[in-house]
């Protein structure tokens, strides 16, 4: 299997443009989860998905934020519109089963907004 | 206070020595504790976890984990300077999600 993959892996952007963000997790795994990591907060959880299906959303910062998962095999994280304090990695990660926590993260999408 | 917290660092040691990383949590009911590992402009990657009270050993890693204290630790024994990067303590609240540290760089002189 070839991972978990996102793209793009940087994004340049400037403030108030739509953001979109991609991933594919690795075939057979059930959980997918989006963070955001920044040196100020650390590696911070913001939606997980079980099944395709959104499970807990809590840490999505605010309503410019949505997650996607249309199918078992693609997730999107969009920001519209994006803002400069939206700046940070953005890594997806996927797991299976009863292994929920053992994560496997893409390379992470380095996203910067002017 | 905040849910996990660890020492920023870096933590400096020469190769060969035993790197000691330490990590306190918050919440009582805190289930399974994790270890993953990043090097610099990668992503996490998993070492170990420990569910248990005691220690959990892996290679040259252990994992030491005291619940009365909400305390965990690894130690990596025979440091390399392939072992320098930034490690990150999770835990698990018995949710399917983790919750992360801020992560200890360790930095391994030869």
């Amino acid at each position: 299997d070839a991972g978990v993959i996102q793209s793009p892996r940087h994004e340049v952007t400037e403030m108030g443009q739509e953001v979109t963000l991609r991933c594919k997790p690795i075939s057979g795994h059930d959980y997918l989860f989006w963070y955001r990591q920044t040196m100020m907060r650390g590696l911070e959880l913001l939606i997980y998905f079980n099944n395709n299906v959104p499970i807990d959303d809590s840490g999505m910062p605010e309503d410019r934020f949505s997650a996607k998962m249309p199918n078992a095999s693609f997730s999107t994280l969009k920001i519209q519109p994006s803002e400069p304090r939206d700046s940070a990695v953005y890594f997806c990660a996927s797991s299976y089963g009863s292994g929920a926590n053992v994560l496997t993260f893409g390379a992470g999408s380095r996203l910067t907004v002017l | 206070q905040k849910e996990v917290e660890q020492n920023s660092g870096p933590l400096s040691v020469p190769e060969g020595a035993i790197a000691s990383l330490n990590c306190t949590y918050s919440d009582r009911g805190s289930q399974s504790f994790f270890w993953y590992r990043q090097y610099s402009g990668k992503s996490p990657e998993l070492i170990m976890f420990i569910y248990s009270n005691g220690d959990k050993e892996d290679g040259r890693f252990t994992a030491q984990l005291n619940k009365a204290s909400q305390y965990v630790s690894l130690l990596i024994r025979d440091s390399q300077p392939s072992d320098s990067a930034t490690y990150l303590c999770a835990v698990n609240r018995g949710y399917s999600t983790l919750t992360f540290g801020k992560g200890t760089m360790l930095l391994v002189s030869p």
